[in-house]
């Protein structure tokens, strides 16, 4: 089975533009995740999809948002980047259902550089 | 909100020393996940754990889900140098599913 897969692997951009980071997960995954990591905070918990909804969300400001599509590939844009963005982004797929596993397996993330 | 203290912070050791980690909280989780990574990759899943008091090996790798469910442990015996890296656990809180994730320990092992 092909693990997860994240486009682009590495991305600058400058302060104020926004960008679109992209997520396939493993086939047959339902919830895809996303984390943002960086030396100083480690990794934070953004949101997580399941089944084209929103179903947690994390501390971060309405800047970040997401989307899942039926075939379960994500997304996730940030708009009016700031220098404090630049991070590793890191989209994790599982197959949850209602009370079912956990396990989440992670893609090779997104190096952004806001310069 | 519940948070993970992952210790030690980090480890710098010989090969083929046993190294031991862990991680503790206030909060009780329902799954307990250690992951490694190394740098340029996303973190890989090396143990679940889903019972209090389950003890779960993988190779060299040994990981218990601690009976009060707040805490777990990842023991690493006769460590050889690739397995230097980011080691992360992660707590699934029951409520929500969400994974909380320590702080990491980085492990540098001496040839």
């Amino acid at each position: 089975k092909a693990g997860v897969t994240q486009t682009p692997r590495y991305l600058i951009k400058t302060r104020g533009q926004q960008v679109t980071l992209s997520c396939s997960p493993i086939s047959g995954h339902r919830s895809v995740s996303w984390y943002q990591q960086t030396p100083g905070q480690g990794l934070q918990f953004l949101f997580e999809y399941f089944s084209e909804t929103q179903r947690n969300k994390g501390n971060f400001p309405g800047r970040f948002s997401g989307r899942q599509f039926s075939n379960s590939r994500s997304e996730m844009n940030v708009s009016t980047l700031e220098l404090g963005d630049s991070a590793l982004y890191l989209c994790a797929s599982s197959w949850r259902g209602l009370a079912g596993s956990y396990e989440q397996y992670f893609g090779p993330g997104t190096r952004l550089t806001v310069t | 909100g519940q948070q993970l203290n992952q210790s030690p912070q980090s480890m710098f050791i010989q090969e083929g020393e046993d190294v031991s980690m862990n991680c503790t909280s206030s909060s009780i989780f329902n799954t307990w996940l250690w992951y490694k990574q190394e740098p340029g990759e996303g973190p890989v899943l090396l143990i679940a754990l889903y019972k209090a008091g389950e003890l779960t090996s993988n190779g060299r790798l040994t990981a218990q889900f601690g009976i009060t469910r707040k805490d777990s442990f990842l023991n690493i015996s006769a460590s050889i140098p690739s397995d230097v890296g980011i080691y992360f656990c992660a707590g699934s809180v029951p409520s929500t599913g969400k994974l909380i994730f320590g702080q990491g320990t980085t492990l540098q092992v001496k040839p």
